[in-house]
Formats: structure tokens, C-alpha cells, sequence
């Protein structure tokens, strides 16, 4: 079975630019969350979907972080404009529902570098 | 406000030597509790989970929790660890009930010495 995918694993910008990341969960899971994971802290939740809708988006910076899974499947996450402190690795994770009881298998992530 | 702490920053232990990871917790209800590693580079791969019953849980890799209600811990024990465990480990708490949202620990980090 393969599991979640991500993509780009690496990306280095300038701040105020902006960047999007993808995700592609595991055939058959309902739920895919999005976490931003600081150096030196565990991962944050930022936005969890069930299908394509939102379940919670209330860490969600919503004045530059933006995400959609418009069928269902795979999702993006976008950042514009970024800033230093967007410096972090994104997670996604996907789950068969939403319930706590759903073991959450998460992606190999994106490392962005804001300069 | 729910919190999920583990006190300890870095961890090291000599290899074969056993392992405590400790782990509290702050819910106004027992929520489901989760133990992940994560290896540089890596995603976060489940441990071991509790959800109820039995307050001591099997995982994988020969890894072991406990679950204490009168303490709101939840630690990470191994016997013996293998140069191979050296990662970071998190510990992860959602509520049982309503909202599933959930909140990890800052890390654990173990370093283990040959």
C-alpha cells in the first residue's frame, strides 16, 4: 500500500514570495490534515479536511495560508506572501475518518526555508 | 486549555540500558493518547495508542506505555534500546470527545551512546 505523498521535500524562498505545497493521501482516506512542524516543537495542526470539507482551520493563518482538496483526494497548501517565520517542515497526514480512534499516517513532509 | 508536555528535551541512554519517556497531559477529560517517533527526515510513524482499559499498552519495536489517570502521564518505557531508536519521539493527546483535534508535545529527543 503506498502511502502519503509530498511534494516538493525541499524549497528555499525569498520572503513575500509565495510557495504551495502537495499532498496526496493514502487511497481510500476521508480525512487529511496539514501540520507545520517548527524546529524544536512538535507538529501544529492547521487545517484538517473531511472529503472536501473543513473539519477545523482555527490555526490557520487565513491572512496568507490557504488550502483546498477540491475532489476529495489530493490537497495544496499555499502561503503567500511568506515570511521567516514560516521557516518550518509541512506535514500531511491522512486518516480513514476523522474520529481520534483513526490512526493518522503522515507524509515524509516539505522542508521550506524562508530567507 | 488542553496541553500535551514532555518535560524532557534530550534522553541518553547507553545502548541495552532501558528507557523512560515521560509524558502528561491536561484535558478536562481522559482523551485518547498516541506515542510517535519521528527519524531525521522522516514522517511521524505511530508507537502505540490508548484509548481505554487496560492502562498498559503494547506497541511496536518493543515499545511500552502506561497509562496513569492519578498522575496524567502517559510514559514511554523500553527495556533495552538499540543504537537504532535514536530519534525524536512525540507524544500526541485528542480529545475523546467532540472536536478531534490534536495536540502534540514539543519532542523528546534520544541520543543513545555505544
Amino acid at each position: 500500500e503506498a502511502g502519503v505523498a509530498q511534494s516538493p521535500r525541499y524549497k528555499i524562498i525569498e520572503k513575500r514570495q509565495s510557495v504551495a505545497f502537495w499532498c496526496n493521501p493514502i487511497s481510500g482516506h476521508a480525512t487529511l490534515y496539514w501540520y507545520q512542524q517548527i524546529l524544536g516543537q512538535g507538529p501544529k495542526l492547521l487545517i484538517q479536511f473531511q472529503n472536501n470539507g473543513v473539519v477545523d482551520d482555527s490555526q490557520l493563518p487565513k491572512d496568507r495560508f490557504s488550502a483546498e482538496r477540491l475532489k476529495g483526494v489530493d490537497s495544496t497548501l499555499k502561503i503567500q506572501p511568506a515570511k521567516l517565520e514560516d521557516s518550518a517542515v509541512y506535514l500531511c497526514a491522512s486518516s480513514l475518518g476523522p474520529s481520534g480512534r483513526n490512526e493518522q499516517f503522515f507524509g515524509p513532509g516539505t522542508r521550506l526555508t524562508v530567507l | 486549555a488542553q496541553s500535551v508536555t514532555q518535560p524532557d528535551i534530550h534522553i541518553t541512554v547507553s545502548e541495552g540500558a532501558s528507557l523512560e519517556l515521560r509524558c502528561n497531559y491536561s484535558y478536562g477529560a481522559t482523551p485518547y493518547l498516541f506515542w510517535y517517533v519521528q527519524s531525521p527526515g522522516q514522517g511521524l510513524q505511530l508507537l502505540l495508542k490508548y484509548f481505554s482499559g487496560d492502562t498498559l499498552v503494547q506497541g511496536i519495536k518493543g515499545f511500552e506505555a502506561e497509562f496513569k489517570r492519578s498522575q496524567s502521564s502517559f510514559n514511554l518505557r523500553k527495556p533495552s534500546v538499540h543504537w537504532s531508536d535514536a530519534a525524536e519521539y512525540f507524544c500526541a493527546g485528542i480529545p475523546s470527545g467532540g472536536s478531534y483535534i490534536p495536540t502534540f508535545g514539543r519532542g523528546t529527543s534520544l541520543i543513545v551512546h555505544p
